[in-house]
């Protein structure tokens, strides 16, 4: 069946750090491609997705790229802040609205 | 954005007591609604698949006789957890999705604690 694997965490970074959260999926068809983030006692945020290879998903300084090639949706940011801190999940859907989740990366930004 | 909110945000029952948990779209109407259960630093797992007027459609390995749930309307689904143990601890989390869009809105979550 269709599965998601992220990157294990925790990862911990100074501010003003590069962030690179590696995604990798399993497909059957061609899914469209989701970051979720959940702060601190909040829950899931779509943070940015993707609907079609070579797509493109950006949202607050962060970006990630449809790689069907290579069945990679990672996510980056080129400068992390604080407030940065939570957990991210990669998560693709068939269309049918059922999600598929990750295990979720923990990111801890340090001042 | 659209809105969805869970009731109780937090609740603990002893064991063996049922527990009944409210989702709702506030602002739009959902044809499915689905829910997740989270363990501490793991993914969230897919309980089950819910569509207004049906029965739910249950994931491998979830037993549909312990957690009732039930779509009576577009904007409410409820989870009920039957005759509660403390391994049914954990975090729950329902979502709500519309048809022809794309993604889901989740809910806030509700922390059970079964003593």
């Amino acid at each position: 069946g269709d599965s998601v694997t992220q990157m294990e965490g925790p990862v911990t970074l100074s501010e003003e750090a590069f962030l690179t959260i590696n995604c990798t999926y399993t497909a059957t068809g061609y899914p469209s491609l989701f970051w979720y983030v959940q702060y601190p006692g909040e829950g899931l945020q779509l943070l940015l997705k993707a609907t079609k290879a070579d797509d493109k998903g950006s949202n607050k300084g962060f970006e990630a790229t449809y790689r069907k090639e290579t069945t990679s949706f990672h996510l980056e940011k080129g400068s992390v802040q604080v407030s940065d801190s939570a957990v991210y999940f990669c998560a693709l859907s068939d269309g049918g609205g059922k999600l598929i989740f990750g295990q979720g990366t923990e990111l801890s930004v340090k001042p | 954005g659209a809105v969805v909110s869970q009731h109780p945000s937090r609740v603990i029952c002893k064991s063996g007591t049922s527990v009944k948990i409210e989702c709702r779209s506030l602002d739009f109407q959902a044809t499915t609604m689905f829910w997740y259960r989270q363990f501490p630093k793991k993914s969230l797992m897919l309980m089950a698949t819910s569509n207004e007027g049906s029965k739910a459609t249950y994931e491998q390995g979830v037993e549909k006789d312990k957690f009732l749930i039930n779509h009576a309307s577009l904007t409410l689904s409820t989870l009920t957890v039957t005759s509660a143990h403390p391994e049914d601890s954990s975090f729950y989390i329902c979502s709500a999705h519309t048809s022809g869009e794309p993604k889901q809105f989740f809910g806030p979550g509700t922390r059970l604690t079964v003593l």
